[in-house]
């Protein structure tokens, strides 16, 4: 069956680290990625998509790696702020469909 | 301006109640869908619609039938409420289906059935 699983339902870091997320896909063969962030009490908010045939994507402190053959997407904030804390969603397309299915997210905490 | 607004943003409601929820997007986009975020976090989608018609309708139990009026709006009507109702309701609006678009959230409307 098809799987999104994103490494932690939480994660700690300290301000000024860089945050590492994973994205892992099991039985899907995506042309597109997408990373959404959601806050408390707030519907998610678009931040990156990456295609298939590329391999980075960079906006800003983010970035993005979409590895087809591991089957993984990287998210990488760098020097992270308190107000990066959120929740981050990954989100691809099934085969054949056309919904975004979203996996169940990680609880980012940035630690001043 | 909101891009894309729900109504309303909270509901209590009993057991065995009908409700509606209500969906507006002015960003001009031809798809509109449905997501149910459950007490998990998990964001499932439910329904969606391109140019007013139904294109996405996953397992969901018939109790809930949506409606699109125009390419603007996306209505939601749940019948004969139950507990496991409970949850927030996200309205999301792209382009044009697929994975390749963005999707833009309203802010939720979270529905508690008692």
């Amino acid at each position: 069956s098809q799987k999104i699983e994103q490494n932690s339902e939480a994660l700690n870091i300290q301000e000024g680290k860089t945050a590492t997320l994973t994205c892992n896909y099991t039985n899907y063969s995506p042309a597109y990625l997408q990373w959404y962030r959601q806050d408390p009490g707030r519907g998610p908010v678009f931040l990156l998509l990456i295609r298939e045939n590329e391999k980075e994507k960079r906006k800003e402190r983010l970035k993005v790696t979409f590895d087809t053959t591991l089957k993984q997407s990287l998210f990488h904030i760098t020097a992270s702020q308190p107000a990066d804390s959120a929740t981050y969603l990954c989100a691809l397309e099934g085969a054949g469909s056309y919904q975004l299915t979203f996996g169940k997210g990680t609880k980012l905490s940035v630690i001043p | 301006d909101t891009a894309v607004s729900q109504t309303p943003k909270y509901l209590v409601t009993q057991m065995g109640n009908d409700k509606s929820i209500k969906c507006e997007q002015n960003l001009g986009h031809d798809t509109m869908y449905w997501y149910k975020q459950d007490s998990k976090k998990f964001l499932k989608i439910m329904f969606s619609y391109n140019n007013k018609e139904l294109i996405i309708n996953e397992t969901v139990p018939n109790r809930f039938s949506p409606k699109s009026p125009d390419k603007a709006h996306l209505n939601l009507h749940i019948n004969s409420l139950e507990l496991g109702d409970s949850a927030v309701y996200f309205c999301a609006s792209s382009q044009d289906p697929g994975g390749q678009e963005t999707q833009y959230f309203g802010p939720g409307t979270r529905l508690l059935v008692l």
